[in-house]
């Protein structure tokens, strides 16, 4: 099993679409964990931290759940400019706090 | 500020040569990490920089590679020698604070071995 699991997509959305990402992670230790996004060879670039209270910023809404180890982004009103990869991130905080591990990631496109 | 940089973007090299990627990170960062993302699969973790320190090298895959960072500022990944596996996209992040904090991502190097 991989330690950062994300929903496999493609995700095909048409735009002013509400689209929810879903992100579980298997070490309990784990303690900050994000959602970056990545454009087509391009380098990752963080979208949201996550917190346990939830956090919206705009149109995205990040929300994590550490008794289910569940992370999850909601992108509201979808824009063309929101087709990319989304990753989901899960650090060790500060024992081992420089490895990051990646999901696989899931691809958005948004359509006309 | 300028960002993470790499160079070179691009190298293509055939198996058993030697290769050397550098990074540059953000002025002042501490922090520098080594990834990388073969072809199909998700983007591992290779090493941690503390300064010039080697923090963590456990996603480091073989002796093969090798990771500098002489004066804790840029940091070089050598490759010796090149094997088919080893194609993929090298990416290098810095951050200034570990304790939590966003990694700062490089464009990356595409390294093609034939």
């Amino acid at each position: 099993r991989k330690e950062v699991e994300q929903d496999p997509g493609p995700f095909n959305v048409p735009e002013g679409a509400t689209v929810a990402f879903n992100c579980t992670y298997s070490n309990s230790a784990s303690q900050s964990f994000f959602w970056y996004r990545q454009d087509c060879r391009k380098e990752p670039k963080l979208l949201m931290s996550v917190y346990s209270s939830g956090n919206e910023d705009g149109r995205f809404t990040a929300q994590l759940n550490r008794a289910s180890q569940y992370i999850s982004l909601l992108i509201r009103d979808s824009k063309l400019s929101d087709s990319a990869t989304y990753l989901c991130v899960v650090n060790m905080g500060f024992t081992n706090a420089g490895k990051s591990t990646f999901g696989d990631g899931t691809t958005l496109t948004v359509k006309p | 500020e300028a960002g993470v940089t790499q160079f070179p973007s691009h190298s293509v090299i055939e198996k058993g040569q030697t290769v050397t990627l550098r990074c540059d990170p953000i002025s002042g960062h501490d922090n520098l990490y080594w990834y990388r993302r073969v072809m199909g699969k998700e983007i591992k973790f290779l090493l941690h920089f503390v300064k010039e320190s080697k923090q963590d090298e456990s996603g480091m895959p073989n002796n093969r590679f090798l990771a500098e960072r002489t004066g804790g500022t840029y940091s070089t990944l050598k490759v010796q020698p090149a094997e088919l596996e080893d194609s993929g996209v090298y990416f290098c992040a810095s951050s200034q604070d570990i304790r939590l904090e966003e990694q700062y991502f490089g464009p990356g190097t595409r390294l093609t071995v034939t």
